[in-house]
């Protein structure tokens, strides 16, 4: 079984700073991880496929970069509708099956 | 307007039974596979099922295997979960959402994600 894991649990950062989240695998999920961004009481919304293909609609100050074990989500500028919480998730071939990270909350410093 | 809308959650005491429903429009339901995601109270997302676009190929996360059965009827454009011999710590928000398949550049290698998601429909289980 892959086990995700994400950090910081926890970022706090200002408004139109840069912020840096991480994810790595147990072991090697090749490209094989999507970002998802959650605000409270909604739905996860797909940020980035692939590990670095933004999903349609995404702004490009999101971007996504890795391979295999460590992967990383950067948001350049970060603007209010950004502070959510930060999942991400692998797909593996086998055992099949998705597995989600923690998450990473952004607030507001 | 591509749309995902879950129904079915509810109350139920441990040990009871449940069957959720997903109904999806706006896009051709029988192309897409279909997951089920839920969320516990507080807590992170936790993938529960897949289903193929075909129903030929079904998948269960562990936790679930042998109580929960997923299905779907494509001439409805609906997919379905039936929720048996329910815990407590089966009590969460239930998401249903399409896989999004891409290739990649490794032949025979794709891209997995979740990119349409429903509102989520919460279930209680509780004595």
């Amino acid at each position: 079984e892959i086990v995700m894991t994400q950090s910081p649990a926890t970022l706090s950062v200002s408004p139109g700073e840069r912020a840096t989240l991480s994810c790595r695998a147990s072991q090697s999920v090749s490209s094989n991880l999507a970002w998802y961004q959650q605000k409270p009481g909604q739905a996860p919304r797909l940020l980035i496929y692939g590990a670095s293909t933004r999903a349609t609609g995404i702004p490009a100050r999101f971007s996504g970069s890795g391979s295999g074990t460590e992967f990383t989500l950067t948001i350049s500028s970060l603007q209010s509708e950004d502070f959510a919480v930060y999942y991400c998730q692998q797909y593996n071939n086998w055992p099949p099956g998705f597995t989600f990270g923690p998450g990473t909350k952004v607030d507001i410093k | 307007e591509v749309q995902l809308v879950e129904s079915g959650g509810g109350l139920v005491q441990p040990g009871g039974s449940l069957r959720l429903s997903c109904a999806a429009s706006g896009f051709t339901f029988s192309s897409y596979s279909m997951n089920w995601v839920r969320q516990a109270p507080g807590k992170g997302l936790e993938w529960v099922s897949y289903i193929s676009s075909s129903s030929s190929t079904i998948y269960y996360a562990d936790s679930v295997k042998g109580r929960f059965t997923i299905s779907r009827d494509n001439a409805k454009n609906s997919l379905y979960l039936q929720m048996n011999s329910l815990r407590d710590e089966d009590t969460a928000v239930y998401y249903c959402a399409r896989v999004v398949v891409v290739p990649a550049a490794i032949p025979n290698y794709y891209y997995y994600g979740m990119d349409v998601w429903g509102q989520g429909t919460t279930v209680t289980v509780s004595s």
